[in-house]
């Protein structure tokens, strides 16, 4: 079965490290987008691609970076990690970018900045 | 911009049917979609409005009023199991997904 999976589900980093949050997704859709979940602001849109080479800013884009070498990969990076970079972070795809668009979101990955 | 409102909590009986409501300001507008969050899991879509109207799937129906910029989520027969976040999104000319901060469901026997 076609899955969306992340890695680490859980990271404790310190603040000014650099932290690599990992996606991978074998519905072999063109669009993946990274999102942070916090409490009172729901799903934030960070980065997101829709294919190969192709990225762009979101929301909430600062401290934040994505490459897309491959279909099946978004990784997300915190360039020095920040206290205020503590959140859930969920990778989601889609194969379409119609208006009838379904998100595939990942487990969700916490990662706490001491 | 773009703004969604939608209330923070709802507590509901099991068996009883609730709705949960949700009201958007946004540019380009192109539809209103529903995911469920179940605590410490991820959103699963439910349901998508493109055109005013009533859309059911099974206990679930989602509503759309694109005169009124308004929608809301019914829930039918409710379930323990129901109990969970609902968030409503907005597909707008930035062309991605533009989320509400969620109502939390909780169904109480």
């Amino acid at each position: 079965d076609a899955e969306i999976t992340q890695s680490p589900r859980h990271k404790i980093t310190e603040t000014g490290r650099q932290v690599t949050l990992a996606c991978h997704q074998t519905w072999n859709h063109n669009n993946m987008f990274w999102y942070r979940q916090d409490l009172g602001h729901g799903l934030r849109l960070i980065h997101y691609s829709y294919g190969v080479q192709d990225t762009n800013k979101g929301e909430v884009s600062d401290g934040y970076s994505v490459s897309r070498s491959n279909t099946e990969d978004l990784p997300l990076t915190l360039e020095s990690a920040a206290s205020s970079q503590t959140s859930v972070y969920f990778c989601a795809s889609s194969g379409t970018k119609g208006p009838q668009e379904t998100q595939y979101f990942g487990p969700g990955t916490r990662l706490l900045v001491l | 911009g773009q703004s969604l409102e939608q209330p923070s909590e709802v507590t509901a009986v099991e068996g009883a049917i609730v709705q949960i409501n949700c009201t958007y300001q946004t540019s380009g507008f192109y539809g209103l979609s529903w995911y469920q969050q179940h605590d410490g899991g991820a959103p699963t879509f439910l349901s998508y409005n493109g055109l005013d109207g009533l859309e059911e799937t099974g206990r679930f129906s989602s509503f759309l009023s694109r005169s009124d910029s308004y929608g809301y989520l019914l829930l039918q027969e409710l379930q323990m199991k129901d109990s969970a976040s609902y968030f409503c999104a907005v597909k707008s000319g930035a062309n991605n997904l533009f989320f509400g901060t969620g109502t939390r469901l909780t169904v109480i026997p």
